[in-house]
């Protein structure tokens, strides 16, 4: 299948710092991918969808002046938590599918994040 | 809104035993439901995708049915196995559409 690798697996930042995630389709072209969080014990509340070469689009409540995120290309999305604080503290994962169908997502690893 | 339930939270079962966990939607007709397994720490892995005119879909150990009058999905394990121990979503969706991801259901196979 498919592989959507993410990086750091794990980061811990001081508040006030910034923090980048990228999400890279190893094997295929993405013009569409999606950023996650997850919260301990929650199912994956989607927060925004990335498009290649345009704004993001975000999920109502999500700040996008907090939570920047840019699609350079058709296989790298990134995302940066901004001026984070503990309440950042959280599981982000991203997800992509290949070609034009919805079908299956792929998704990273994931990225723990920790903020203290 | 839609919304997904999946019950329960945590389903303890026997090894060897069949697991079902259900998925149940309401306020929208799905054309295709998904399954995905989540393990601690780690994004989810895509399983088993039914279509609204399939009944049923099975790959190896797994089956899955789709009842769109009681807008259910079942997922069956068969034969379960310590390490089928996870958390299942389910995520019933349209084409075009954006996943909507079920709260899981965390499966625990006990040897």
């Amino acid at each position: 299948g498919a592989v959507v690798s993410q990086h750091p697996s794990r980061v811990i930042c001081k508040s006030g710092t910034s923090v980048k995630i990228e999400c890279r389709s190893l094997d295929f072209q993405a013009t569409t991918m999606f950023w996650y969080r997850q919260f301990p014990k929650k199912s994956l509340m989607l927060m925004a969808t990335s498009n290649e070469g345009s704004k993001a689009t975000y999920e109502q409540g999500v700040e996008k002046d907090k939570f920047l995120i840019n699609h350079a290309s058709l296989t790298l999305s990134t995302l940066t938590v901004t001026s984070a604080h503990p309440e950042d503290s959280s599981f982000y994962i991203c997800s992509a599918t290949p070609g034009q169908m919805n079908t299956e997502a792929f998704f990273g690893q994931g990225t723990r994040l920790t903020v203290v | 809104s839609q919304k997904i339930e999946q019950n329960s939270e945590a389903l303890n079962i026997q090894e060897g035993k069949t697991a079902t966990l259900t998925c149940n939607y309401t306020n929208y007709s799905p054309a295709y439901l998904q399954w995905y397994r989540q393990d601690p720490g780690r994004g989810p892995v895509f399983l088993l995708l039914i279509r609204e005119n399939e009944k049923e879909k099975r790959k190896e150990r797994l089956k899955v049915t789709f009842d769109t009058t009681l807008k259910q999905s079942l997922f069956h394990i068969t034969a379960s196995q310590p390490a089928d121990s996870a958390t299942y979503l389910c995520a019933p969706h349209n084409y075009g559409q954006n996943f909507v991801f079920g709260p899981g259901t965390r499966l625990s196979v006990l040897p």
